[in-house]
């Protein structure tokens, strides 16, 4: 297994300000992506977070407004940036680790971020 | 493109009864389904997944999904209802194992006493 640490749990920003979340895993993991959860809906994919190198961005998703880093194998970390009433979400971390037996995705518990 | 549908947003039981989630999916490659489940102010959970051995998935807190490939269907099911149970359910298809996941749009799941 995975126990993801993200932080911060939550928190209540100020429109046109910027927040970083941390994901830290207790485990070297293969893979870590980035999650968004508006209000009332499912999960959307922003990106993928590449050790070493640029993150994947999904459609709809750009590196200036969510800059993601992945300095080494068991940490990360999302920033969004200039953000407005339309930010607020939850945003989780995931990781998946390839082992002997099938990979499973693990989530952290994730950040409440309010834009007001 | 790979993506899923969950039919109905919102499925109330009673207690003892039968919970049915139907999720659909659209794969072009041979897909890897899991079942995830939220409780309040709380992270994902995985309840089960399918990765191309038996069709029919047992997983945790006695759910269970049966993959039908002819009708692109992944539902999950319980025999017996539990208050415990209420939550929203997601289903979620990924193209290989430890990557990326589709979600469906979640059913909130209540369960009356």
């Amino acid at each position: 297994s995975a126990v993801i640490s993200q932080k911060p749990s939550r928190d209540i920003c100020q429109r046109g300000t910027s927040l970083t979340i941390q994901c830290q895993v207790d485990s070297q993991v293969t893979m870590m992506f980035w999650y968004r959860q508006q209000p009332g809906q499912s999960l959307t994919l922003i990106a993928t977070a590449n050790q070493g190198s640029e993150a994947t961005y999904e459609s709809g998703f750009v590196i200036d407004k969510f800059p993601i880093s992945r300095p080494n194998l068991t940490f990360s970390t999302l920033t969004v940036s200039n953000m407005s009433p339309e930010d607020s979400s939850i945003y989780l971390c995931s990781v998946t680790k390839s082992g002997r037996m099938n990979t499973e995705a693990f989530f952290g518990q994730g950040t409440r971020l309010t834009v007001v | 493109a790979q993506s899923v549908t969950q039919l109905g947003s919102h499925v109330s039981v009673s207690e003892g009864a039968l919970v049915l989630l139907r999720c659909n999916y659209s794969s072009s490659v041979p897909p890897y389904l899991f079942w995830y489940v939220q409780y309040p102010n709380q992270g994902l959970q995985l309840l089960l997944k399918y990765t191309s051995a038996a069709t029919l998935v047992k997983g945790i807190n006695g759910f269970e999904a049966e993959f039908k490939k002819s009708e692109t269907s992944f539902h999950l099911t319980k025999p017996s209802a539990h208050m415990s149970d209420a939550a929203e359910y997601f289903c979620a298809v990924s193209d290989y194992q430890g990557g990326k996941l589709i979600f469906g749009q979640g059913t909130e799941l209540s369960v009356k006493p």
